[in-house]
This record gives structure tokens, C-alpha cells and sequence, in this order.
């Protein structure tokens, strides 16, 4: 059973520019959620994929926007980065079914510079 | 607005020794608890879950107990390992429904340290 995988590591970025962090679910699950993590704190939850649709959204601006496809990959995207968009993002998957619980990746540790 | 607080950043107990981890949260309509273990450059990983119509569940060495009435669940460890030494973090489902419980909102986290 493949776990959830998520690209690349690590990234440095400017502000202002864009980025785009990739997620591979959990063989079988068809759910996906983002999740922002900075330095001393738990996670934040961003927005859940289910279905190909945003299923939920946490309290982040509209430059975070993500997509899931039909292979329930996942992508993040942060348009016009900014200093305190530095964080480790995670990606969690689940089969959308009962209390299943969320199985999560190692995270993308971003840098803004 | 915290929903779900852990008020001690770090815990510092002997190996055999019994940890206890606590966490408070302010919305009375969760009806669900989870806690996760996280290590260094690792994700979090699942560790045991609690519902709010019970007021135990007991896994191995992980005992999660929850107090309605205080709005106060703990994670006990026993016996403590040095493996144990991790950050733990409570969390809840966000109260809007979806699918599952993949939204989740978590307390800031607790560092274990478990000395030999």
C-alpha cells in the first residue's frame, strides 16, 4: 500500500511569485485535504478535495486554490507569495468514509524570501 | 479563534514513567477527538481517537480520556519509551459536516521528551 507522497521536499521562493505543491493520495482514498503548518504551531487546514470539487475551505484568502484529479492527485497552488506564506504544507488523505482517519505526508517545507 | 488548545508546549518525563498530555477546546457541538504523533520531518501520524459518547478509549499503551462537562480530554502513556518522544496534537472536526473527518482543526502541539 502506497502512502500519501507529496513534491518537492523543500522550496525556496520570492515574494510575489507563484507556487504549485503536488500531493499523491493513499491507494483507495478519494479525498484529499491541504493543510498550512507554521513554525511552533499545529496545522491549519486550507480546503478538502473530494470528488474532484473544493469540499470545504478553511480561512485562507483566494490566492490559495488547489486542484484534485481524476486519479485523486492533488495540487496546491499560492499565487503572489508572501513572507508568512512560509510554512510546511501538508496534504492528508482518507476514503471520505465514516471516522476514517486522515493519513498525512511528509509535507513541502516553503521558503519565502 | 482557538477552538482547541494545548496549554503546555513541552513535557519532559522519565522512560516508564506515565505521560500525560492535555487539551481543552471551547466548541461544545465537537463530538469527536483524534490525536496524532508527529516526528521530525515526518507527517502526522493517527494514534487513537475518541467519541464524545464515550468517556474512554484505551489502545495499548494510549489511553485517551474525555471530560465533557470541562470540555478537557487527555492522552495518557504507559508506560512512557524514549520512542515516544514526538510533538502531539489533539484535534477536533470542524462542526460543517463533508465527507469524513478530513477537516480538522488542531491544537498548537506538545513536545514529548522521554529520557532513558
Amino acid at each position: 500500500e502506497t502512502g500519501v507522497t507529496q513534491s518537492p521536499t523543500h522550496l525556496i521562493k520570492t515574494r510575489g511569485q507563484q507556487v504549485t505543491l503536488r500531493c499523491s493520495s493513499q491507494s483507495g482514498h478519494n479525498t484529499v485535504s491541504w493543510y498550512q503548518q507554521a513554525l511552533g504551531q499545529g496545522p491549519q487546514f486550507i480546503f478538502q478535495y473530494y470528488r474532484e470539487e473544493e469540499n470545504g475551505r478553511g480561512n485562507f484568502p483566494p490566492r490559495f486554490s488547489g486542484l484534485q484529479f481524476p486519479n485523486y492527485s492533488s495540487e496546491l497552488n499560492v499565487n503572489a507569495l508572501e513572507l508568512d506564506d512560509s510554512a510546511l504544507y501538508l496534504c492528508a488523505s482518507s476514503n471520505g468514509q465514516g471516522d476514517s482517519p486522515l493519513h498525512f505526508g511528509n509535507g513541502t517545507r516553503l521558503t519565502v524570501t | 479563534d482557538q477552538q482547541v488548545k494545548q496549554n503546555s508546549p513541552s513535557l519532559s518525563v522519565q522512560e516508564g514513567r506515565i505521560s500525560i498530555l492535555n487539551c481543552d477546546y471551547t466548541n461544545s457541538m465537537f463530538d469527536y477527538f483524534l490525536w496524532y504523533k508527529k516526528y521530525p520531518a515526518e507527517g502526522p501520524t493517527f494514534l487513537i481517537s475518541i467519541s464524545s459518547i464515550k468517556d474512554k478509549n484505551e489502545d495499548g499503551r494510549f489511553t485517551v480520556f474525555l471530560n465533557k462537562s470541562a470540555k478537557h480530554l487527555s492522552l495518557h502513556i504507559v508506560p512512557s519509551q524514549p520512542g515516544d518522544s514526538a510533538v502531539y496534537f489533539c484535534a477536533a472536526p470542524l462542526p460543517d459536516g463533508g465527507t469524513s473527518y478530513g477537516k480538522l482543526t488542531f491544537g498548537q502541539g506538545t513536545i514529548l521528551t522521554v529520557h532513558p
